[in-house]
């Protein structure tokens, strides 16, 4: 059973199309979040959310909105879709005390 | 804000040898922190979590000593391996939802 799991693995698409990524976890953690690690390998936090409520946004386009139905669900759609948005995005959950875990990762490559 | 750094940015030693990956942060404030590594093209795997109110952990041939008053960790591996080379990246939590905060990382290659 895949704790953390996210689709898709790969994306290419064309600049400014909207695209979305899934993400969903098993572990019954309270928090979730979404993580881009850049071309040079550095991961930086984008949104966490809590109890299906936002609680940072770190200075990420608003083109970029965190949508979670559920708190096991965490989606990250990203609207007309810039060269510069090409990267990995990670999804993660925590659990105080547990320490967190993250997804396989999603290749977002835009041409 | 919490800053996190890894030294060295890279290691290459050959196969058997004993190291050291050192972390240090800037804000003592934290709640935990926890060792990861990744593969070429592939997630983070958990290695470690260490407690702000603990001062080790060990897993395997690893070791995480966590030293919060002077804001370092080092994360020890024993008679390194092939198998064990991977960017290793070290992450500080300040508790409830903040997140983490990442190091550059350690890229380290164990030559056979």
């Amino acid at each position: 059973d895949t704790a953390v799991s996210q689709t898709p693995k790969y994306l290419v698409t064309q600049m400014g199309n909207d695209k979305s990524i899934k993400c969903e976890q098993n572990l019954g953690h309270d928090t979730m979040y979404w993580y881009k690690q850049d071309s040079k390998k550095f991961l930086k936090i984008m949104f966490s959310y809590n109890n299906k409520e936002l609680i940072i946004n770190e200075t990420v386009p608003n083109r970029f909105s965190p949508k979670s139905p559920d708190k096991a669900h965490l989606n990250l759609h990203i609207n007309s879709l810039e060269l510069g948005d090409s990267a990995v995005y990670f999804c993660a959950s925590s659990q105080v005390t547990y320490g967190y875990t993250f997804g396989s990762g999603t290749r977002l490559t835009v041409v | 804000k919490q800053e996190v750094t890894q030294i060295p940015a890279a290691l290459s030693v050959p196969e058997g040898e004993n190291l050291v990956l050192n972390c240090s942060f800037t804000d003592s404030a934290i709640y935990n922190l926890q060792w990861f590594r990744q593969d070429p093209g592939k997630g983070l795997t958990s290695l470690l979590l260490i407690q702000s109110s603990q001062r080790e952990q060990t897993s395997g041939r690893l070791n995480a000593s966590l030293d919060k008053s002077s804001g370092r960790s080092t994360l020890y591996i024993a008679a390194s391996q092939p198998g064990d080379s991977a960017t290793y990246l070290c992450a500080v939590s300040g508790g409830g939802a903040d997140g983490l905060t990442f190091g550059k990382g350690t890229h380290l290659i164990i030559q056979p």
